[in-house]
């Protein structure tokens, strides 16, 4: 969802669950969609991509779901474990198969999982 | 080990003051960026390089100047145009052709602070 100010959606889960993080984007000229894991004063980390050609992705206990239709992307974080807690950004680049690779990063989703 | 390091970590600054905040890579990327990080926001780009001696305007580029005169270093600076400059600076690179030209490897920030 969408951040008001200073306040970043926030999503709170018990160690073990699944979680889904939701992001919408609005350039129908994406075609290149990546997640970054931000911990706490750090830089962020790659953590999957998809490119518009496919509507689902798997990594290691990760999921990315491409909906274009309704331009909106989802991160499934399958067993989720306490070192999963940090701000997820979707990361969106259009006309990727040009020379364009400058990201354009959503406002972020903090992951709290407890214990 | 290979990486993305900038320095200072915490920088104080006074108004008026220009600064210069470091960012260094040895992974031998042609791209680098200098994204800027607001509480409860995402990031949002200020200048890119894509080759040395070159470089672009982000988003948000008033109140900032850059070099790229090596490939391994993309200083940037904040000068006292800026008008509201205390915020998280993140330094990143990323390869610009072939593989995942989404995955920006970034540096673990600089916090600057206007005393």
């Amino acid at each position: 969802g969408e951040s008001v100010g200073l306040h970043l959606p926030t999503l709170s889960v018990q160690e073990g669950d699944n979680s889904i993080i939701n992001c919408a984007y609005s350039n129908s000229a994406s075609d290149y969609f990546i997640w970054y894991k931000q911990e706490s004063g750090k830089g962020p980390q790659f953590i999957i991509d998809i490119r518009s050609n496919m509507d689902k992705r798997q990594g290691q206990r990760v999921t990315v779901l491409l909906n274009k239709t309704v331009k909106h992307l989802s991160l499934q974080i399958a067993a989720t474990q306490p070192g999963d807690s940090a701000v997820y950004f979707c990361a969106e680049i259009p006309n990727s198969g040009g020379s364009n690779y400058k990201l354009t990063f959503g406002k972020g989703t903090l992951l709290t999982v407890n214990p | 080990d290979g990486g993305i390091t900038q320095s200072p970590k915490y920088l104080f600054r006074k108004e008026g003051q220009n600064v210069t905040l470091s960012c260094e890579q040895n992974l031998n990327h042609d791209a680098m960026y200098w994204y800027r990080q607001d509480p409860g926001q995402g990031l949002r780009l200020i200048y890119y390089s894509q080759i040395v001696n070159d470089f672009q305007k982000g988003d948000i580029a008033e109140g900032y100047s850059v070099s790229r005169e090596k490939k391994e270093s993309f200083p940037l600076t904040v000068t006292s145009a800026q008008k509201n400059p205390t915020a998280f600076y993140l330094c990143a690179s990323s390869i610009v052709r072939g593989g995942r030209t989404g995955e920006l490897f970034f540096g673990e920030g600089s916090r600057l602070t206007v005393l």
